[in-house]
């Protein structure tokens, strides 16, 4: 159980466009979802926290008009880079979280990742 | 401040032979802890965790870590490595006093060689 999956796991798009990556949980109701930046060879970088049916929040750095970050239902959430640059290729990570694992000694269910890049 | 080390980039050992990736971690309060895998291109697994009670834990796929207090330390142990057991390796923790904000270390790569 605690499916996540995370679609692509690989995309090239050109400079100035926006990408979509979704994240699903398929067997569970995902009230929260992380979103994860990893640099090669780094560890995760969070990116972003989002709950369903509210706003995001953002850690700090992070450009919230520039990584927008939907959470509609308990099963989806988006995470849309939006004016792309080469800049930020790299490695995107969701994981979620369910209501049954509200406790902070639960670990985290992770997608696979996609792997963006910018030309 | 809180924060997690792997003090080793890189981990190189012959299969068979036993295996040892380090943490040590500094917090404020009470530490959950959790050790997770990544695969090339693949999300993070979960490995185990250690969150009260006996200081050695198991997991999955033969591992184990022992938690040690007094060191601040949480090394991930497998008594006979495995080629297959070659990933990416995260340790991360949680702080009772930082409003259980989760850490992470940098990661080390585990190379088992045949």
């Amino acid at each position: 159980g605690a499916v996540v999956s995370q679609h692509p796991s690989w995309v090239i798009c050109k400079s100035g466009t926006s990408v979509k990556i979704e994240c699903r949980s398929l067997d569970f109701q995902a009230t929260t979802m992380f979103w994860y930046r990893q640099f090669p060879k780094q560890s995760l970088m969070l990116m972003a926290t989002s709950n369903e049916g509210s706003k995001a929040t953002y850690e700090q750095g992070v450009e919230k008009d520039k990584f927008l970050i939907n959470h509609a239902s308990l099963t989806l959430s988006t995470l849309t880079v939006t004016s792309a640059h080469p800049e930020d290729s790299s490695f995107y990570i969701c994981s979620a979280r369910t209501h049954r694992d509200s406790s902070w000694d639960s670990p985290l269910h992770f997608g696979n990742g996609t792997r963006l890049t910018v030309t | 401040a809180q924060s997690v080390a792997q003090p080793e980039d890189q981990v190189n050992v012959a299969e068979g032979n036993p295996l040892t990736v380090k943490c040590t971690y500094s917090v404020s309060g009470n530490p959950y802890l959790f050790w997770y895998v990544q695969y090339p291109n693949r999300g993070l697994q979960f490995l185990l965790k250690y969150i009260t009670g006996d200081n050695l834990v198991k997991g999955s796929y033969g591992f184990e870590a022992e938690f040690n207090k007094s060191q601040t330390s949480f090394h991930l142990k497998k008594p006979s490595a495995l080629v297959s057991d070659s990933a990416l390796y995260f340790c991360a923790v949680r702080d009772s006093d930082s409003n259980y904000q989760l850490i992470w270390g940098a990661g080390t790569k585990l190379i088992i060689k045949p």
